[in-house]
């Protein structure tokens, strides 16, 4: 009965690989995001994505994109995986026009070390 | 582009008293939500209690509430009778109203609660 839940939990991978978060939500929401937390636990926005728009935040490297093959999954996709990649992924939802419209529910996070 | 600052990195309480966790924050948008999220050592980010920036009225959540000073940009977290529980990094989180929303998060309080 989990709302937002993200598979794996943990990923430890090397240097130059393609690897992917996946993420799902069961909360009916239509919109979805994914944060990067780093080491000193500061959390940004990565994207957010709904069936009307993508938006990217700028600083996000092309080596990331979201995926969603339906509004109930969004899934992070990393191609040549580098050393400052290592983080933890939070993937969080909300519904858009609700009363608790920006109210963002998040997943457990995915902790990503990068060898 | 809007700013969060928790200017407290670190703060302790004893058990069953009150603590107050201070956030600043900047805009220019006129419709907005704030929020305080909770990330226990589980990682996992708890929504703590939610403020609509039209509203005069403080939020409240059982032990927790907020004092809104909007034209100050202030939105400080207060916890009554604090319990061991409650020891976590406190992040202070703006959204603006609007689709697909991205949340702007302060970079964090880590909150000790001393028995």
């Amino acid at each position: 009965d989990t709302a937002v839940s993200q598979t794996p939990k943990y990923l430890v991978t090397q240097m130059g690989n393609d690897k992917s978060i996946k993420c799902e939500q069961n909360l009916g929401h239509d919109t979805m995001y994914w944060y990067k937390q780093d080491s000193k636990k500061f959390l940004k926005i990565m994207f957010s994505y709904n069936n009307k728009e993508l938006i990217i935040n700028e600083t996000v490297p092309n080596r990331f994109s979201p995926k969603s093959p339906d509004k109930a999954h969004l899934n992070l996709h990393i191609n040549s995986l580098e050393l400052g990649d290592s983080a933890v992924y939070f993937c969080a939802s909300s519904q858009d026009g609700s009363s608790k419209e920006n109210e963002q529910f998040f997943g457990p996070g995915t902790r990503l070390t990068v060898l | 582009a809007q700013t969060v600052t928790q200017s407290q990195p670190e703060m302790s309480v004893q058990e069953a008293e009150t603590v107050t966790l201070s956030c600043t924050y900047d805009t220019s948008e006129s419709d907005y939500y704030l929020f305080w999220y909770k990330q226990p050592p589980s990682r996992q980010m708890i929504l703590v209690i939610r403020q609509e920036a039209y509203k005069q009225q403080n939020a409240t959540e059982n032990r927790f509430s907020v004092n809104f000073q909007k034209a100050a940009k202030s939105f400080s977290l207060k916890i009554s009778d604090s319990q061991l529980g409650d020891a976590a990094m406190y992040f202070c989180a703006f959204g603006p109203s609007g689709s697909a929303r991205q949340l702007t998060f302060g970079s964090g309080t880590q909150l000790t609660v001393l028995p």
